[in-house]
C-alpha cells in the first residue's frame, strides 16, 4: 500500500457528463500529480499541484480541471465526457525525488 | 522540452536470458531519472533512480549523459520479472514525465 488513495475505483457514465475524481495523498507529501494512462498514449501527464498551487501543467485538455485543497487532497474534474476520455487515471503524491502512486480510477464512457 | 522515449512497447525473452529496456530523454538541464514498474493488476512503482545508483531486484540503469539514454538491464531474466516498465524525467519545476512504457514478458 502506498498510502494514496483514489476513490472511486471504476466510474461509468455517458457521454457529455461530468465527473470528479479524488486522491488523498500520502500524509505529509506536498505535492500531487495527476495521470491518464491509455493503451496507446502510455502514461500522460495532465497537472502536477504542490501545497495547493498549480506547479506544472502538461497535456490536459481545456474540458479538464483539477484543484488541491487545504487538507492536501486533490480532485480531477473532468467533464463534456467524451468515449475517448475513457482510461485509468493515476494520481501520485510526493516529497522530494520519489512519487506515490495511487491505483488509479478506472473511468468507462459510454 | 522534456521527453522520455521507450522505443519498444513489448520486449519478450525466456527466462535466464539478458534483458535491457532502452530509454532516451530530451531535456536540457540536469534530469533525473526514474525507472517505475508496474505489475500485473497493481500500482506503479519506483524500481530505481539514477542518483542511488542501487541495483533492485538484479536490474540496474546508467545514465548516459552523452546518448542521454538510462537503459534497464538485468543479465538473468526471471519469471516475476514480467510487468511493464516505465522510464521517468524530472526536470523543470519538479514535472514528472513518464515514457510510453515496455511491456517485459519473460517466458519459462
Amino acid at each position: 500500500d502506498s498510502g494514496v488513495t483514489q476513490t472511486p475505483k471504476h466510474l461509468i457514465t455517458a457521454t457529455g457528463q461530468r465527473v470528479t475524481l479524488r486522491c488523498s495523498p500520502r500524509s505529509g507529501d506536498l505535492s500531487v500529480y495527476w495521470y491518464q494512462q491509455s493503451l496507446d498514449q502510455g502514461l500522460q501527464f495532465l497537472i502536477q499541484y504542490y501545497n495547493g498551487e498549480e506547479r506544472a501543467k502538461g497535456n490536459i485538455l481545456e474540458r479538464f480541471s483539477a484543484q488541491q485543497f487545504p487538507d492536501l487532497h486533490s480532485e480531477l474534474n473532468l467533464s463534456s465526457l467524451e468515449l475517448g476520455d475513457s482510461a485509468l487515471y493515476f494520481c501520485a503524491s510526493g516529497r522530494d525525488t520519489e512519487a506515490f502512486f495511487g491505483q488509479g480510477t478506472r473511468l468507462t464512457v459510454v | 522540452a522534456q521527453r522520455v522515449t521507450q522505443p519498444e512497447k513489448l520486449l519478450s525473452v525466456f527466462k535466464g536470458a539478458p534483458v535491457e529496456l532502452k530509454c532516451n530523454y530530451s531535456y536540457s538541464g540536469s534530469p533525473e531519472l526514474f525507472w517505475y514498474v508496474q505489475y500485473s493488476r497493481q500500482r506503479l512503482q519506483l524500481l530505481l533512480r539514477h542518483i542511488s545508483r542501487e541495483s533492485i531486484k538484479g536490474f540496474t540503469a546508467d545514465l548516459n549523459k552523452g546518448e542521454t539514454s538510462f537503459h534497464l538491464k538485468k543479465p538473468f531474466a526471471q519469471e516475476e520479472d514480467s510487468a511493464m516498465y516505465y522510464c521517468a524525467l524530472r526536470g523543470s519545476a519538479d514535472k514528472l514525465i513518464f515514457g510510453t512504457g515496455t511491456r517485459l514478458q519473460v517466458f519459462p
